[in-house]
């Protein structure tokens, strides 16, 4: 069965500073997705950036980048130029492509992420 | 720009309970999941549809919870009789494929009293 582990039950950055949230995996596939997901305050969560497994490359999306490590089975988020809007909570998750399991999500726990003036 | 609409919002109800909430995905979308995220933890599935078809259940207890898609487009899940185990928030989420992205609506909040 595949697991998702998010170390950093919580963090803290400046505005207009970097952070880094961190994320491992594990599971015996060899092609899936990795998700990260934003989800602020009562308000419902949404997509941050995807990761295709079999991609090189590492995603960005504007100042959001992952850096994927496959075969540490780790995939980090960095926010660059971090502003008030990013405080929320922050998912990793795993999406198997095969079998029953195809589709659905395995989310970690979440990191809580507070952006400071 | 389409969402998914859950109602209630906020429910408290007292154990032994019936409760139900309902989904309306994306129009379009095929797969509708149903999560149950409780407080302090990621979300955790239920079930997912394909369609009016269940897809996969095996984390939904099934003496109590029920979910059905008669239509293939919205979604009631059902909780008979709640207990105070339950009190969570109930995620919607639908996808276009099965592999794509999950775009969720914003829960319902449930207190088992």
């Amino acid at each position: 069965a595949q697991t998702v582990t998010q170390s950093q039950p919580e963090m803290s950055v400046q505005e207009a500073e970097t952070v880094t949230l961190s994320c491992t995996y594990d599971t015996s596939e060899n092609n899936y997705y990795l998700f990260w997901y934003k989800q602020p305050p009562s308000r419902q969560m949404i997509l941050v950036i995807r990761q295709e497994a079999y991609k090189q490359q590492n995603a960005t999306e504007n100042r959001f980048s992952v850096n994927f490590q496959k075969a540490a089975k780790s995939f980090s988020l960095k926010i660059s130029d971090s502003q008030l809007g990013d405080t929320a909570m922050y998912f990793c998750a795993f999406m198997s492509l095969y079998g029953g399991s195809q589709g659905n999500l395995i989310f970690g726990k979440g990191t809580k992420l507070s952006v400071k003036p | 720009e389409a969402e998914v609409a859950q109602s209630p919002r906020y429910k408290i109800t007292e154990k032994s309970q019936a409760v139900a909430f309902w989904c309306d995905p994306i129009s379009g979308h095929a797969t509708l999941y149903w999560y149950r995220q409780i407080l302090g933890q990621g979300p955790e599935l239920l079930v997912q549809f394909q369609d009016e078809s269940v897809v996969d259940d095996s984390q939904l207890p099934k003496d109590r919870f029920s979910a059905e898609r008669l239509k293939g487009v919205d979604s009631t899940l059902k909780i008979q009789p709640a207990e105070l185990g339950d009190s969570a928030m109930y995620l919607c989420a639908s996808s276009r494929l099965v592999t794509g992205e999950l775009f969720f609506g914003e829960g319902s909040r449930l207190t088992v009293l």
